[in-house]
């Protein structure tokens, strides 16, 4: 019930292309859904967050769409640029939970000139 | 506004060694929290700390152990050392509750 289920696993799109990752997830009692970029060699930096009380948030080129009712949340990243070629991870919290968070597995992106 | 600093980057250790792996937070974090990244098992979750206190553990065996200090400075430790411990160790802190994670950049650890 902990799990969050991250597809697809590597993604290759276009410079200039929409990139969509899509995650899902069980508990209900999770509050809080970052997405986390990660570059080689180095930690996943803050992309952007969302509450469940809110369906959309858009954060420059990067978006986050939720469904509260489906358990399902995606980052749509528009106008994808060859910089934005790393790996993305979706993750949620639980409050009562402190600050543990749970990861999904990842999305090796590739942005192709 | 120095970033998370975690030390050593990189370790060649030999299973059955012991490693302690440190941790320095953003200044002003009082959450710091440990995690795994293996290319198999993704992110996992090791433990967190709040204030000096372990607030969360996860399932990892009793090898793994981690302590904070008064200053929020953290360090983790792996006894016995096994092959399949080879991984980055990511720490991050957080500045509280509605807040994401800044993580630093990680300690590799080689287990031969």
């Amino acid at each position: 019930q902990q799990q969050v289920k991250q597809s697809p696993q590597s993604l290759i799109v276009q410079k200039g292309g929409i990139s969509i990752i899509n995650c899902a997830y069980e508990n209900t009692a999770f509050d809080y859904f970052p997405w986390y970029q990660q570059f080689p060699g180095k930690g996943p930096a803050l992309l952007i967050a969302i509450r469940p009380d809110v369906s959309e948030k858009k954060e420059g080129r990067f978006t986050i769409s939720f469904n509260k009712s489906a358990k399902q949340f995606s980052l749509h990243i528009m106008d994808s640029q060859p910089g934005d070629s790393a790996t993305y991870f979706c993750a949620a919290r639980n409050s009562g939970g402190y600050q543990k968070v749970t990861f999904g597995t990842g999305t090796k992106l590739q942005v192709i000139p | 506004k120095a970033g998370v600093t975690q030390t050593p980057r990189y370790l060649i250790k030999t299973r059955g060694q012991q490693v302690t792996l440190s941790c320095s937070p953003i200044s002003g974090h009082r959450s710091v929290s440990w995690y795994q990244q293996t290319p198999g098992q993704g992110l996992q979750f090791l433990f967190e700390y709040f204030s000096e206190t372990q607030r969360n553990k996860g399932n990892f065996p009793g090898r793994f152990s981690g302590r904070q200090f008064s200053n929020s400075r953290s360090e983790m430790n792996v006894s016995t050392l096994e092959l399949g411990d080879s991984a980055l160790y990511l720490c991050a802190s957080n500045r509280g509750e509605g807040y994401g994670y800044t993580f630093g950049s990680g300690t590799r650890l080689t287990v031969v």
